[in-house]
C-alpha cells in the first residue's frame, strides 16, 4: 500500500523553464491537495481538487496550474519557473469520511536557480 | 477565514520532560477540526493527534495530548517525557468541516521547532 506518491523527489530548474510535479494515490480519496512549503510560513495550500474533474485555487495559485487527470492522480505545473517557486512541494490525499483521513507525500524539494 | 498562530518559533525540552507546544486558531464555522502533524528532519508529514469542535474530551495518542480549550480557541499539544527522537518541526493546523465539494482544506500554522536536550 504506498499511499501518495510523489515525483520527482529534486529537481533544479533554470529560470524560465517548465515542469510537472506529478502526484498519485491509491486509496481512492476523492480530495486532493497541492502544498508549498517554505521556512516560516508553514505549508500554503496551492490548489484543491474535491473530486475527479474539479480544481480550485487556495492561497497561493499564481504562477501554477493543475490537472487532475483521473481520481488518482493530481498533477502540478510550472509554466515559467522563477526563484520565488523555490521551495517544498507537498501533496496529500483525505478519506471523505472520519475523523482524519490526510495522507502526505515524501514531498518535492524544487530549486529555481 | 481560518487562521493558526503558532507563536513559538523554537522550543527547547529536556529529555524526559513534558513540553507544550502552543497553538490559537480563528474560524467562524461551529463545526472543525484541529490536527498536530510532526515533521522530522527527514521532511515527512506524520500525523499525530486530531480533535473535533465537538468532543467533549481532549483527545490523547500515548505520548501526545490536546489541551482543547474552545472558548479561547487554542489547541495546545502536551508532549510527555520528552524522547530526543522528539526533536523535529510541529504543525498545528484546522479544517473546517463542510460538504465534500468545499475541499475540507488545511490551513497550517508557521509552525514550532522543537529541540530535546539530552
Amino acid at each position: 500500500n504506498a499511499g501518495v506518491t510523489q515525483t520527482p523527489k529534486f529537481q533544479v530548474l533554470k529560470t524560465g523553464q517548465s515542469m510537472t510535479l506529478q502526484c498519485a494515490q491509491d486509496m481512492n480519496h476523492n480530495s486532493m491537495y497541492w502544498y508549498r512549503q517554505d521556512p516560516g510560513m508553514g505549508l500554503r495550500l496551492i490548489y484543491y481538487s474535491a473530486s475527479e474533474g474539479t480544481t480550485d485555487k487556495g492561497e497561493v495559485p499564481n504562477g501554477y496550474n493543475v490537472s487532475r487527470l483521473n481520481k488518482r492522480e493530481f498533477s502540478l505545473r510550472l509554466e515559467s519557473a522563477a526563484p520565488s517557486q523555490t521551495s517544498v512541494y507537498f501533496c496529500a490525499s483525505r478519506r471523505d469520511r472520519g475523523l482524519a483521513g490526510y495522507t502526505f507525500g515524501s514531498g518535492t524539494r524544487l530549486t529555481v536557480v | 477565514a481560518q487562521k493558526i498562530t503558532q507563536t513559538q518559533p523554537g522550543m527547547f525540552v529536556q529529555e524526559k520532560e513534558a513540553v507544550t507546544l502552543d497553538c490559537t486558531y480563528d474560524t467562524s464555522d461551529p463545526s472543525y477540526g484541529l490536527f498536530w502533524y510532526k515533521q522530522p528532519s527527514s521532511g515527512e508529514m506524520i500525523f499525530l493527534i486530531y480533535q473535533g469542535s465537538y468532543d467533549q474530551q481532549n483527545a490523547t495518542e500515548g505520548r501526545y495530548s490536546l489541551n482543547f480549550q474552545k472558548a479561547r480557541k487554542s489547541a495546545n499539544l502536551v508532549i510527555s517525557a520528552s524522547q530526543l527522537g522528539d526533536s523535529a518541526m510541529y504543525f498545528c493546523a484546522m479544517r473546517e468541516v463542510r460538504p465534500m465539494e468545499y475541499g475540507n482544506k488545511l490551513v497550517f500554522g508557521a509552525g514550532t521547532i522543537l529541540r530535546v536536550k539530552s
